[in-house]
């Protein structure tokens, strides 16, 4: 299968600071990434889906202007937690599809970020 | 609304076989997935089922009869590093994944 990298894998903040995460594709164009949140013991949660050259689009709930999603190239998407706090902290994992796996739809996961926010 | 259901829990021994149940209404379908999560990783994928059937894959089988809304996941000859979440995803009518909450399947030796 396809090669998702995401980075850093654990990051550990303060409060009111900005964290990137990124997120590759590595053999595989990817025309479309999704982010998602999941807390302790919760599935995921979808956060947002962006293809590339495009605005994200935001699930309902999530906060667009502190969740800021850049898809700029067929493989990267970075996600930014702007002004980071406490309850920000979680797992963000990335997923990719589309190129040669786009008629099956199958997602690529990346490895995962979790956050900390002190 | 939308809504996938699969069990919380189970639990099973090793070397034995264990079957994980996933019911949804969505509006429209796709295809169905099924994940699996170990703690504090992301999920790996472990099958994809469009059509009504099992498929096969080695220890791992999976079935899928759209007209009743149900798929099964079906682990044989348990090993206990499968013990993990199972996750059950649903592409709907507009080509969302919708999730269900997974479960969690022990094994004991």
């Amino acid at each position: 299968g396809a090669v998702v990298s995401q980075h850093p894998s654990r990051v550990i903040c303060k409060s009111g600071t900005s964290v990137k995460i990124e997120c590759r594709s590595l053999d595989f164009q990817a025309t479309t990434m999704f982010w998602y949140r999941q807390f302790p013991k919760q599935s995921l949660m979808l956060m947002a889906t962006s293809n590339e050259g495009s605005k994200a689009t935001y699930e309902q709930g999530v906060e667009k202007d502190k969740f800021l999603i850049n898809h700029a190239s067929l493989t990267l998407s970075t996600l930014t937690v702007t002004s980071a706090h406490p309850e920000d902290s979680s797992f963000y994992i990335c997923s990719a599809s589309g190129g040669k796996y786009g008629d099956s739809g199958e997602l690529f996961f990346g490895e995962g970020s979790r956050l900390t926010v002190l | 609304g939308q809504n996938i259901d699969q069990p919380t829990e189970m639990t099973a021994t090793e070397g034995a076989i264990v079957q994980i149940n996933c019911t949804y209404q969505t509006s429209g379908f796709n295809g169905l997935f099924w994940y699996q999560q170990h703690a504090g990783e992301a999920p790996t994928f472990l099958s994809y089922n469009v059509l009504d059937g099992l498929e096969e894959k080695g220890r791992f089988s999976s079935f899928l009869s759209r007209s009743k809304g149900y798929s099964y996941l079906l682990l044989k000859e348990l090993q206990m590093k499968d013990s993990a979440s199972y996750l059950c995803a649903v592409k709907d009518s507009n080509y969302q994944l919708i999730w269900g909450a997974g479960t969690k399947l022990i094994i004991k030796p």
